[in-house]
């Protein structure tokens, strides 16, 4: 069956601007996740969704950033203002449960110019 | 604070054995685990190991954990070419989030 799906694969904006980047996750998973992964660094946890309620968003880095899943399954990242130190690419995941195994989508990449 | 380190090259020749090393200071994790990233792709999840074990084998993959020094091991055995890629090291934290290290980056040498 289809993996996780992330959509664009590539964005670039101009600082200021508003951006939507979107995961289409494994169908039937109810948990998924939104990471962060820098240049030359690991991921990093931003938040995680538990079907439509956001369990822990204890990751986001401040109140720029804010994410949905209204119907428990698609999910889309929402970053305002957006800065030059929001480049990077961002993950999605997701899992049938917490404790089963993510399965990562190809990413996100963001560029603000 | 939660950290896990590993460094961040290695070079090995085709059909050898590569060695990634990883530390980690969280003493309550669950599991640990290696992922796999290459270019353009998704994160793929190599294997994993649960902390009351000491040791999983599976195929080429060797996975050694030394809890007492929180030290974790992969051992890939007669590396190929398609092994190359970079390497993630990473465990769940207390909150059950993982926490992933800045990988390690396997170049495999003809």
């Amino acid at each position: 069956g289809a993996g996780v799906s992330q959509t664009p694969s590539n964005k670039v904006t101009e600082k200021g601007k508003y951006v939507e980047l979107r995961c289409d996750p494994i169908s039937g998973h109810t948990a998924l996740y939104w990471y962060r992964q820098s240049l030359g660094q690991g991921p990093e946890f931003l938040i995680y969704f538990q079907g439509t309620g956001a369990a822990d968003d204890s990751g986001l880095p401040n109140d720029r950033f804010f994410a949905v899943r209204p119907e428990g399954s698609v999910s889309t990242l929402k970053i305002q203002r957006t800065e030059r130190g929001d480049s990077a690419v961002y993950l999605c995941a997701s899992s049938l449960g917490t404790d089963n195994e993510q399965f990562f989508g190809p990413g996100t990449r963001l560029t603000v110019l | 604070g939660e950290d896990v380190e590993q460094s961040l090259f290695l070079s090995v020749r085709e059909g050898d054995s590569s060695v990634i090393n990883c530390t980690y200071t969280d003493s309550s994790s669950t599991y640990l685990y290696w992922y796999k990233q290459e270019p353009g792709a998704g994160l793929q999840l190599l294997t994993y190991i649960f902390s009351n074990m000491d040791m999983k084998q599976d195929q080429r993959l060797t996975v050694l954990l030394n809890k007492k020094d929180k030290h974790l091991s992969l051992r890939i055995a007669d590396t190929q070419t398609g092994d190359s890629a970079i390497y993630f090291c990473a465990e769940t934290n207390r909150d059950d989030k993982i926490i992933f290290g800045k990988g390690t980056r396997l170049h495999i040498l003809p």
